[in-house]
């Protein structure tokens, strides 16, 4: 069965401390692998696609990498405005949906 | 606005009643599905459509019904609400690549 599990549950850090979500998987074939953001009150918010191993992807302060076991979102020097919960999730090849994990979430304080 | 558009934004029902959660989407995405929230389990897929006519089962789909009759509208119907259904559902469409576009959520309680 496919499984995700994202450590740590929940971050705190101070704004410009930089730091590392982890996004741990188990799928038979891995059609993707997806980052996305959530604020509180609303919907997830799509950020990053990964689709195969050494494949990097940046956008502002976020930097993700997949590994065959494994994804980090890295964020670099991060603001208060960053704070949200994470959500990783996997998507095998024989289907549609998609796998979540239980999400990170950060706070970064000013 | 394009994008995915969920009503109600709240709702509370009584314990065996039954109620429509609408969705729709104006990207002309194949691909939708719902989605309940729950503290401490992330998002858990209900059901979910390829396309206009065809449905299928997620991970947790007893207690709910949906059909697909256009493109655009996904509803999910919750046929004898019970408290174990109380969450945070979302609908969320995707087209032939990228990730999902959510909407913004319907909080029920059942009590």
């Amino acid at each position: 069965e496919d499984q995700v599990t994202q450590s740590p549950e929940a971050l705190r850090l101070q704004e410009g401390e930089s730091s590392s979500l982890n996004c741990s998987y188990t799928v038979s074939g891995l059609r993707g692998l997806f980052w996305y953001r959530q604020d509180p009150g609303k919907g997830p918010e799509f950020l990053f696609t990964l689709y195969s191993a050494g494949e990097e992807k940046e956008k502002e302060r976020l930097k993700a990498t997949l590994t065959k076991k494994e994804s980090f979102l890295h964020i670099t020097a991060p603001k208060p405005e960053d704070s949200a919960t994470y959500l990783c999730a996997v998507q095998a090849p024989n289907n549609n949906d998609m796998r979540f994990g239980a999400g990170t979430r950060l706070t970064v304080k000013p | 606005n394009a994008g995915v558009t969920q009503t109600p934004k709240f709702q509370v029902l009584k314990t065996g009643q039954s109620m429509t959660l609408q969705c729709a989407q104006d990207m002309n995405h194949e691909y939708m599905s719902w989605y309940r929230q729950d503290p401490g389990m992330g998002l858990r897929l209900i059901h979910y459509s390829v396309g206009a006519g065809i449905t299928d089962q997620g991970e947790v789909p007893n207690g709910y019904n949906v059909s697909r009759s256009t493109t655009e509208d996904f509803p999910l119907r919750l046929l004898s609400a019970a408290p174990s259904q109380t969450s945070v559902y979302f609908c969320a469409s995707a087209g032939v690549s990228y990730g999902y576009t959510f909407g913004s959520g319907t909080r029920l309680t059942v009590v």
